[in-house]
């Protein structure tokens, strides 16, 4: 089974504080995103990666960017994180062969103080 | 526009009834996909299932069932005979074809919160 990890369950930062959330994974797949979850509003994309290095804005890309150096790491940046950042941040993984599911991580909660 | 509507936002019944969790959608495009995700308390959303635009035909998969209609742009999700491990939120979600193929970029529906009673 695929497994793909999220480094914290749950974070608490403070406004203006550089946050990071880690995920790998463990399947060799090709593509991963970064989701984030709020109440009432479902899931929206906020940065995908096709390929190492390579990276695309999703939905709702302001406020973030993100980093995938090695193909099982793709890594979320909140350069200076603020209270309307308050989520739940999901990882997801893809095969990337054209026919997919995506796999996700079990989420990070983040509270910016 | 894509977008995907979840016009319940909670359901609760007890266990054994049936229950259908419906699914509206909108895309300008000819070729697209949904999806039915799972997400228990424990938070990893499970995929269920992925249909693509072009086939229609109803989908079994032992108490768990699926109604496309591309005529009403829905695709509804049914519970037969639940049980309290059912107890989760759906989320539905659409993708068009782009990017060499792959489905990671999702819209998704807000999502419906199913509470199966014992």
């Amino acid at each position: 089974d695929v497994k793909v990890t999220q480094s914290s369950r749950y974070l608490v930062k403070r406004t203006g504080e550089k946050v990071f959330l880690e995920c790998v994974q463990d399947m060799d797949h090709e593509n991963m995103f970064w989701y984030r979850q709020d109440p009432g509003l479902g899931l929206r994309l906020i940065y995908f990666s096709y390929d190492v290095k390579m990276k695309e804005k999703g939905d709702i890309p302001e406020g973030y960017s993100v980093s995938r150096e090695k193909k099982e790491r793709f890594s979320l940046i909140l350069e200076s994180a603020s209270t309307n950042q308050t989520s739940m941040y999901l990882c997801a993984t893809e095969r990337g062969t054209g026919d997919e599911k995506l796999f996700f991580g079990s989420g990070t909660q983040l509270s910016v103080l | 526009a894509q977008k995907v509507t979840q016009a319940q936002t909670e359901i609760s019944v007890v266990e054994k009834e049936d229950v259908t969790l419906d699914c509206v959608y909108e895309t300008r495009d000819t070729t697209y996909y949904l999806f039915w995700y799972k997400q228990p308390p424990s938070g990893e959303l499970v995929f269920l299932i992925r249909r693509n635009s072009f086939d229609e035909q109803n989908e079994i998969s032992g108490r768990y069932s699926w109604n496309f209609q591309k005529s009403t742009s829905s695709f509804n999700f049914t519970i037969t005979a639940s049980q309290v491990v059912d107890s989760a939120v759906y989320f539905c979600a659409l993708s068009e074809a782009n990017y060499g193929g792959s489905q990671g970029n999702l819209i998704f529906g807000k999502g419906t919160k199913l509470s199966v009673k014992p």
